[in-house]
């Protein structure tokens, strides 16, 4: 099957700096993807629609200056978390849309902001 | 609009017994569906999806579900559970115009030696 790499897998960062996460589909294009934040012990919530060479369309609540989202080509989408925080703290994960109405979900990364 | 509700947050059942994990939709469209189990500090992993043509569908580890339209259900189901098998699974439905997912709120299965 279709494969997502997302990097990195987990990160310790510093309030107020910046991280960055990188989502790449590794064997197929994606126009789309999509990038959630899942808290712990609750389901998955969808942050934004990320489309190559446009803007990425934010769910309601989501601040678009914090997670900024860049989805320059067909193969790679990246997520910064600008001036991170400790309630930034969380699980997220990307995924990319491919034939049949599959989403392919990357492995997570887990940040953590101390 | 589509919305997913996953019964019990937390099912316990013994090694070797039937896992039944319990999945109900709305959606005003024909929907696709899925089953992903997410195992601990790991992403999701798609176990199942039904999109089209036969109600029960089969997937990966013995696991398997059906489609019941007139119930609005799509349970997970595995004869025999193994250790393994313990993780957290998410039913999920999109429409066919639109890909994206929404969420069911997700059931721990917890596996009893």
């Amino acid at each position: 099957g279709a494969v997502v790499s997302q990097h990195p897998s987990w990160v310790i960062c510093k309030s107020g700096t910046s991280v960055k996460i990188e989502c790449r589909s590794l064997d197929f294009q994606a126009t789309t993807m999509f990038w959630y934040r899942q808290f712990p012990k609750q389901s998955l919530m969808l942050m934004a629609t990320s489309n190559e060479g446009s803007k990425a369309t934010y769910e309601q609540g989501v601040e678009k200056d914090k997670f900024l989202i860049n989805h320059a080509s067909l193969t790679l989408s990246t997520l910064t978390v600008t001036s991170a925080h400790p309630e930034d703290s969380s699980f997220y994960i990307c995924s990319a849309e491919g034939q049949g109405a599959e989403a392919f979900f990357g492995q997570g990364t887990r940040l953590t902001v101390v | 609009a589509q919305s997913v509700t996953q019964l019990g947050s937390h099912v316990s059942v013994s090694e070797g017994a039937l896992v039944l994990l319990r999945c109900n939709y709305s959606s005003s469209v024909p929907p696709y569906l899925f089953w992903y189990v997410q195992y601990p500090n790991q992403g999701l992993q798609l176990l199942l999806k039904y999109t089209t043509g036969a109600t029960l569908v089969k997937g990966i580890n013995g696991f398997e579900a059906e489609f019941k339209k007139s119930e609005t259900s799509f349970h997970l189901t595995k004869p025999s559970a193994h250790m393994s098998d313990a993780a957290e699974y998410f039913c999920a439905v999109s429409v066919r115009s639109n890909y994206q997912l929404i969420w069911g709120a997700g059931t721990k299965l917890i596996i009893k030696p």
